[in-house]
Formats: structure tokens, C-alpha cells, sequence
């Protein structure tokens, strides 16, 4: 089974711009989280879906936000980008519930 | 606040020696507990898992412990090899589908 993919993998942008990033799942993974990941902070988790609804979301504000298809893709939006915002972002699938996530190789965001 | 915590962000290990890598935890309702490793350029591959059920997982080279009354989890590597150089990650189960990691350890074997 080919693992989860994420697009594009590397993305320059400038303050104030928004960035959508892009994940596949696992073939047959219903389940997509997103993190970031920072220097120092570890993972930290955005939000997680299943089956297109969102079902739990991280201390992260509202430029942050995401949607899943009924493919199980999933795309993560975030706007009037800040200089933080320069992370590596993570997608990780899961058959199901509360499973162990498969995690692809990240977007690696640099906001100038 | 930092439910998961790995207190030693690196550590330095000769070939064929054990590694320990330790994360503590403050949430006692934790039920799920996994272990990443992650290369540079990568996303974290899943290592081990335990449940909170239990007090010790084997999975080759790999044994995960579990301390509930001290909210302590282990990773212990033996022997420990080149390519384990990475960097580890432990995560808990948060419960409503979220998973909680800690900021990861740096281990470098040494040849």
C-alpha cells in the first residue's frame, strides 16, 4: 500500500498570503489528523477528521483550518500568514478510531 | 501546558550499548501510549505501542515500559545500532481522538 502523501512538500510564502497544503491517506484510512511541528514544541496537534467531519480541534487559532473529502483527502488552509507559522506541517492517518497514525514526510512551510 | 514531557532533548549512546529514552506524563486518564521516530526530511515512523493495561511491550530490539502510579513510560533500545540515530517522539492518547506528543529526544549512536 503506498503511505500518506503529502503536497507540496516544500512553500515559500510571504506575510500576510494563505497556503493550502494537501494529504492522502492511506488506501482505506478514514481518519486524517494534522500537526505542526516546531522547533522545541514537538507535534502539535490542529485538528482531526473522519469521515468529512471535524472531530476535535488543537489550541491553534481560526487562520488555521482544514476539511476532508469523501475520498478521505484532506486539505489544510491557513491565512494572513505570520512569521510563525514557518513549521513543518505533519498529516497522519488511521484506519479508525483512536488507532496508531501513519504519518507522511510533512510540508516544511518558511513564511518570510 | 505540557501533558507529555521528554525532559532530555539528547542523548549520546555507543554502538551495541542500551538507550533509554524516558517521557512522563500528567494525565492519568492517558489509556494509549506510542513511540515515533523521526529522520530528517521524514514524517515520525511508528515504532511501539502500549496500552495502559499493560506494564511492558517487546518488539525486537524495542521494549516499551509503563509506570502508571509514577506516569512514567521507557524506551529502552538494545543493542543499539547507527541507524537508531534519530529523533524519538513518545505521544499519549488524549482521549476524543487526539493524540498529545512530547517535544522529542535527539539520540545519536555512536559507532
Amino acid at each position: 500500500k503506498a503511505g500518506v502523501t503529502q503536497t507540496p512538500r516544500y512553500l515559500i510564502k510571504t506575510r500576510g498570503q494563505q497556503v493550502t497544503l494537501s494529504c492522502s491517506p492511506i488506501s482505506g484510512h478514514r481518519s486524517v489528523s494534522w500537526y505542526q511541528q516546531t522547533p522545541g514544541q514537538g507535534l502539535q496537534f490542529l485538528f482531526e477528521y473522519f469521515s468529512e467531519t471535524q472531530r476535535n480541534k488543537g489550541n491553534f487559532p481560526g487562520r488555521f483550518s482544514g476539511r476532508q473529502f469523501s475520498n478521505s483527502r484532506s486539505e489544510m488552509n491557513v491565512s494572513t500568514l505570520e512569521l510563525g507559522d514557518s513549521a513543518l506541517y505533519l498529516c497522519a492517518s488511521s484506519p479508525g478510531d483512536l488507532e496508531t497514525q501513519y504519518f507522511g514526510p510533512g510540508t516544511r512551510l518558511l513564511v518570510l | 501546558d505540557q501533558q507529555v514531557k521528554q525532559n532530555s532533548p539528547s542523548l549520546s549512546v555507543q554502538e551495541g550499548r542500551i538507550s533509554i529514552l524516558n517521557c512522563d506524563y500528567t494525565n492519568s486518564m492517558f489509556d494509549y501510549f506510542l513511540w515515533y521516530k523521526k529522520y530528517p526530511a521524514e514524517g515520525p515512523t511508528f515504532l511501539i505501542s502500549i496500552s495502559s493495561i499493560k506494564d511492558k511491550n517487546e518488539d525486537g530490539r524495542f521494549t516499551v515500559f509503563l509506570n502508571k502510579s509514577a506516569k512514567h513510560l521507557s524506551l529502552h533500545i538494545v543493542p543499539s545500532q547507527p541507524g537508531d540515530s534519530a529523533v524519538y517522539f513518545c505521544a499519549a492518547r488524549g482521549g476524543t481522538y487526539k493524540y498529545i506528543f512530547g517535544t522529542g529526544t535527539r539520540l545519536k549512536v555512536l559507532a
